[in-house]
């Protein structure tokens, strides 16, 4: 599974646009890119998953370039409650290969 | 459709006592993980679990650590002789399928944290 790298922390203000970018230059053909975000003793919540181009949902954007190096999760408009650490995950996470590998993750703080 | 449960939430332990941590996959379910979380740190991956079968067990440590999935009822993740390295957060997670579909979410659960003294 391919390593990704992501800024530790990052900080914010409510009511603006957050882009967190992840690297993956080992990403394989059949690797897919997915986000998570924590909340303090909670579990990982999935927000979003691409392969190429871009994906969009109610939560968030996917940015993916056409080499797949690299990936960025867009949180328009964030607020207080979106404080959280995100993880960027990149996997085949089909057949025997379950298991999903969680770096350190960004760390996001929105202040008021 | 009820998520992920995991009980109890928070388990104390004395040194050498064993730790028995619950989980009951989202319903439809058949696909269940074990990770364990540090303060401070990601999740790391344990052990995967079909019905009545490991699938990959890589990320346990060789000792003391068991899981299982039975035909009925939760998964459980055992610790015997708990030590204080043990003390986190184990998270369970499932999804209803692993069959080559690269696409599958694991849902997760709220995690049991447990303290051992």
């Amino acid at each position: 599974l391919a390593k990704t790298t992501q800024p530790i922390s990052m900080d914010s203000y409510e009511g603006q646009e957050v882009n967190i970018t992840c690297s993956h230059n080992n990403i394989a053909t059949n690797d897919y890119i997915t986000w998570y975000q924590q909340f303090p003793s909670q579990g990982p919540r999935f927000i979003i998953q691409g392969y190429k181009t871009k994906v969009t949902n109610e939560v968030a954007s996917l940015f993916i370039p056409a080499n797949r190096k690299s990936s960025t999760l867009s949180l328009p408009r964030v607020s207080l409650s979106d404080t959280a650490v995100y993880y960027c995950l990149v996997g085949n996470y089909g057949g025997s290969q379950g298991n999903l590998i969680f770096g350190k993750g960004t760390k996001l703080s929105v202040k008021p | 459709n009820a998520g992920v449960m995991q009980n109890p939430r928070h388990l104390v332990r004395r040194r050498g006592q064993e730790a028995r941590l619950r989980c009951s996959p989202m319903k439809g379910h058949s696909h269940v993980y074990w990770y364990r979380q540090l303060p401070e740190e990601g999740l790391k991956f344990m052990v995967y679990l079909q019905k009545e079968n490991i699938i990959d067990e890589s990320g346990m440590p060789k000792e003391r650590f068991s899981a299982e999935f039975p035909k009925e009822g939760p998964s459980i993740l055992r610790i015997q002789q708990v030590v204080r390295g043990d003390s986190a957060a184990y998270f369970c997670a499932s999804s209803p399928s692993s069959g080559g579909a690269s696409t599958d979410t694991q849902y997760f659960g709220p995690g049991t944290r447990l303290t051992v003294l």
